[in-house]
């Protein structure tokens, strides 16, 4: 069965503060391992998608990355519109459905 | 790109009742689309898998005789909540696939609040 773990539960930055988030999977043959963003009382909003160890992504302030066995969500310099929650997501790639197992996500606030 | 709107945005209905939600992918065509619901504090839990054209698939646990789900087009799927009742409060999100590099990205609704008084 697939399992995302991620960690911290809750993140406090100050402005300007970088600091990263982890994500932990176990999956049988990764297809691909998503990242999203979801606002209180909105739906989650697509980030990236990481296919292969080594891979890196980058949207403005956030930087992820993929190793084998985990991936890290990189906030530099974060603002305060940057709090929100961080989900991270893997899809199997054995399975024909292309269902998303999801992490419990990170709570990021960010203080001005 | 990638836009999914949800219908209502909320809603509140009396208990015994039927409500109805509808997903719809505004700029891309969708085969497969994803029904999932969230309680307050907590991830997203999948409740079923939407394909067009054919009957959804449950997730364990999940009644399909009281979740009722309709995709009779690439662009739109439905949720009807039957005989809703208080514990079936919650917030409802779906989401539409649309094939990536490698694989299948999921792109989310705003999400619809459902409150059974």
């Amino acid at each position: 069965e697939d399992q995302v773990t991620q960690s911290p539960e809750a993140l406090r930055l100050q402005e300007g503060e970088s600091s990263s988030l982890n994500c932990s999977y176990t999956v049988s043959g990764l297809r691909g391992l998503f990242w999203y963003r979801q606002d209180p009382g909105k739906g989650p909003e697509f980030l990236f998608t990481l296919y292969s160890a080594g891979e890196e992504k980058e949207k403005e302030r956030l930087k992820a990355t993929l190793t084998k066995k985990e991936s890290f969500l990189h906030i530099t310099a974060p603002k305060p519109e940057d709090s929100a929650t961080y989900l991270c997501a893997v899809q199997q790639g054995a399975s024909n459905d292309y269902k998303l197992s999801f992490g419990a996500g990170t709570t990021v606030t960010v203080r001005a | 790109g990638a836009v999914v709107s949800q219908h209502p945005s909320w809603v509140i209905c009396k208990s015994g009742t039927s409500v109805k939600i509808e997903c719809r992918s505004l700029d891309f065509q969708a085969t497969t689309m994803f029904w999932y619901r969230q309680f307050p504090k907590q991830s997203l839990m999948l409740m079923a898998t939407s394909n067009e054209g054919s009957k959804a698939t449950y997730e364990q646990g999940v009644e399909k005789d009281k979740f009722l789900i309709n995709h009779a087009s690439l662009t739109l799927s439905t949720l009807t909540v039957t005989s809703a009742h208080p514990e079936d409060s919650s917030f409802y999100i779906c989401s539409a696939s649309r094939r990536a590099v490698q694989s299948y990205e999921q792109y989310f609704g705003p999400g619809t609040r459902l409150t059974v008084t």
